[in-house]
């Protein structure tokens, strides 16, 4: 059974970083794509950052662009998202997704951590 | 970026058949995605590719469309069924999502 285990999210000061953690589980890690995205309170979708299964090549929306890493540790089967120069507007909940490489979709989703950007 | 238009609210009863519309500012061949997410929980993928359904997802549920116009069908509609229902483009860069449409059954 897949499963995706977010972890790292909390309030955090504006200007300030935070770290999240995704654990995948019941697939081969290394073989896939993943991404984090992102849902703000009673607001929609939206897609943050992806990386491909070797790590060698990332991918980032504008907003995010500079602030924001996201790396892997295949060894581990953990997916990371770096923020940095948090922003208020960056509150919302974070899912951590395994990307199917041939549609661009998501195909399994964590259960989202909360990230709260506040002063 | 390629922005998804979805109707915000629909409401049908149990048994009936509905369908939820998307439609994209500029064409995405066959991109497009469903997701299902309930109240508290992540979202799911219901069909993807337009047409294609996801693994363990009930025969009700089908996708069509192409090019800008997509559909979702859900037929017969169950109680268990109540949810957002968002639409997803990775065509274009961005991938974008459209803003949900909630199925209420009455």
């Amino acid at each position: 059974e897949v499963q995706l285990v977010e972890s790292g999210g909390g309030l955090v000061q504006p200007g300030r970083s935070l770290k999240l953690s995704c654990a995948a589980s019941g697939f081969t890690f290394s073989n896939y794509y993943m991404a984090w995205v992102r849902q703000a309170p009673t607001k929609g979708l939206e897609w943050v950052a992806s990386i491909t299964n070797s790590g060698g090549s990332t991918y980032y929306r504008d907003s995010v662009k500079g602030r924001f890493t996201i790396s892997r540790d295949n060894a581990k089967s953990t997916l990371y998202l770096q923020m940095d120069s948090l922003r208020s507007e960056d509150t919302a909940t974070y899912y951590c997704t395994r990307r199917v490489y041939y549609g661009y979709y998501f195909d399994y989703w964590g259960q989202g951590v909360m990230v709260t950007v506040s002063s | 970026d390629t922005v998804l238009t979805q109707s915000p609210a629909l409401a049908v009863s149990p048994g009936e058949r509905v369908s939820i519309s998307c439609r994209a500012s500029e064409g995405v061949n066959s991109y497009m995605h469903w997701y299902q997410q309930k109240p508290g929980q992540q979202p799911k993928l219901l069909i993807y590719k337009a047409s294609n359904l996801a693994s363990g997802v009930p025969a009700r549920f089908s996708g069509s469309g192409s090019g800008t116009d997509f559909t979702l069908t859900i037929d017969p509609v169950e109680a268990d069924d109540t949810a957002t229902y968002f639409c997803q483009q990775s065509w274009n860069d961005p991938y974008t999502f459209g803003a949900g449409t909630k199925l209420e059954l009455k």
